[in-house]
């Protein structure tokens, strides 16, 4: 059964600072991840997808990168903005066949002015 | 993309009553699915919503508390039975795009508290 675990539960950065959040799994078999954030009481907004055979994705000041056989993918956001405080939840797909996604319990963001 | 709205956005009820919550794409979507987020935890799959059928539910979620109609291709419906209090959550409407990648879209969510 997959697994997603997402380390730290929660981080706090001064504004201006460039952060990776983390994302594991334990099944390398993935169709696709894809990252949301979610703010408090609300719904989840997609960032990025990344698909299978690609590396990494990029939008803005987000890249995503996927590294499959270890089991890892990253986001990294540059120049950290006081709005970028929120829940990032990285998700993912295991085979074409398989729509489901598999959730992290999401990383906690909180960027001081 | 896919633009989802959900109603209502959130609401109050008593225990032993049941609330149906509305979902809507915009576009026309491969897969429609239905998640509940509890108190700090994250998204949990409840069923999908198969078009003119049936929906096919996680374990642990059953059709008698949570049955589901989607009636065309952007439309579905889930309704919240015979509620407790253990059921206050955020329920929240997904769909599969149409493009090879599957992004999944989510809508604003519905916060459900029961008392």
């Amino acid at each position: 059964k997959q697994e997603v675990t997402q380390i730290p539960a929660a981080l706090s950065v001064p504004e201006g600072e460039n952060l990776v959040l983390n994302c594991s799994f334990t099944d390398s078999a993935i169709y696709n991840l894809q990252w949301f954030r979610q703010d408090p009481g609300k719904g989840l907004t997609s960032l990025l997808l990344i698909q299978s055979s690609q590396r990494e994705q990029t939008s803005g000041r987000l890249n995503a990168s996927l590294d499959k056989s270890s089991g890892r993918s990253t986001l990294y956001i540059a120049a950290s903005q006081p709005g970028d405080s929120a829940t990032y939840l990285c998700a993912l797909t295991s085979g074409a066949g398989s729509y489901q996604l598999t959730f992290g319990k999401g990383t906690k963001l909180s960027v001081i002015p | 993309s896919a633009v989802i709205s959900q109603k209502p956005s959130r609401d109050i009820c008593q225990r032993g009553t049941s609330l149906t919550i509305q979902c809507q794409v915009d576009s026309q979507v491969t897969m429609m699915f239905w998640y509940r987020q509890q108190p700090g935890q994250s998204l949990t799959l409840i069923a999908t919503a198969n078009q003119g059928s049936e929906a096919t539910y996680e374990s642990g979620f059953v059709i008698d508390k949570f049955p589901i109609s989607r009636p065309n291709l952007t439309f579905s419906t889930l309704t919240v039975s015979n509620m407790s209090p253990e059921d206050s959550s955020i329920y929240l409407c997904s769909a599969r795009g149409t493009s090879p990648a599957g992004e999944q879209f989510f809508g604003p969510g519905t916060r459900l508290t029961v008392l």
